[in-house]
């Protein structure tokens, strides 16, 4: 089961980028690394997936070194609607391992 | 397509009480999940079905949770007899695939209150 380390919360300004760090040691070679952003009083929303080097969508993007025992969810030009828990989680596809979201990185943007 | 809808959004009963929740996953998909969130433990999988089958009910807390899938659009969880501890929002979640790794699709979650 691969256990997810992030930060409890971070601290942010409108217009700067943020980068959001998440620890997965023993992911496995089948694993996909997901983060997920949740309002209050919302479920969570899909943002980014990857399995390695960069990915990028019109939100975010997300970095994988070759190791894969980290990940990086980079937020370019945040605003204040970007203040949300973001989690990140490791599942692998075909199932077999309880899905984990963690407590998550609670990002606070001001002005 | 609506989305994943659950009911009731709110629910206040006593300790005690059955409580039901629902769910209708978003039409074509295979994979639904109920999950539990707290301040206290965060979001945790409580059950997840694929093609209307149980594949892990690992995290159901205990034999008071029960949850169904008759047909793939519609899932209940039910909790009897309900405790104060059991206060919490409930999410239901659907997916296109068999993994856990496919995206999930949230549904607006259903705030129980166990007094």
């Amino acid at each position: 089961l691969a256990k997810t380390t992030q930060p409890i919360s971070m601290d942010s300004y409108e217009g700067q980028e943020v980068n959001i760090t998440c620890s997965h040691n023993n992911i496995a070679t089948n694993d996909y690394i997901t983060w997920y952003q949740q309002f209050p009083s919302q479920g969570p929303r899909f943002i980014i997936q990857g399995y390695k080097t960069k990915v990028t969508n019109e939100v975010a993007s997300l970095f994988i070194p070759a190791d894969r025992k980290s990940s990086t969810l980079s937020l370019p030009r945040v605003s204040l609607s970007d203040t949300a828990v973001y989690y990140c989680l490791v599942a692998r596809t075909g199932g077999g391992n309880k899905l984990t979201f963690g407590t998550g990185t609670q990002l606070k943007v001001e002005l | 397509d609506a989305g994943v809808i659950q009911s009731p959004r709110h629910e206040v009963t006593e300790m005690g009480q059955e409580v039901t929740l629902r769910c209708k996953p978003i039409s074509g998909h295979n994979s639904l999940f109920w999950y539990r969130q707290t301040m206290m433990r965060g979001l945790e999988l409580l059950i997840y079905f694929n093609n209307n089958v149980p594949i892990d009910d690992s995290g159901m807390p205990e034999d008071r949770f029960s949850a169904k899938m008759p047909n793939a659009s519609f899932s209940t969880l039910k909790i009897q007899p309900s405790e104060p501890r059991d206060s919490a929002v409930y999410f239901c979640a659907s997916s296109w695939g068999g993994g856990q790794a496919d995206t999930q699709y949230f549904g607006p979650g259903t705030r129980l209150t166990v007094l």
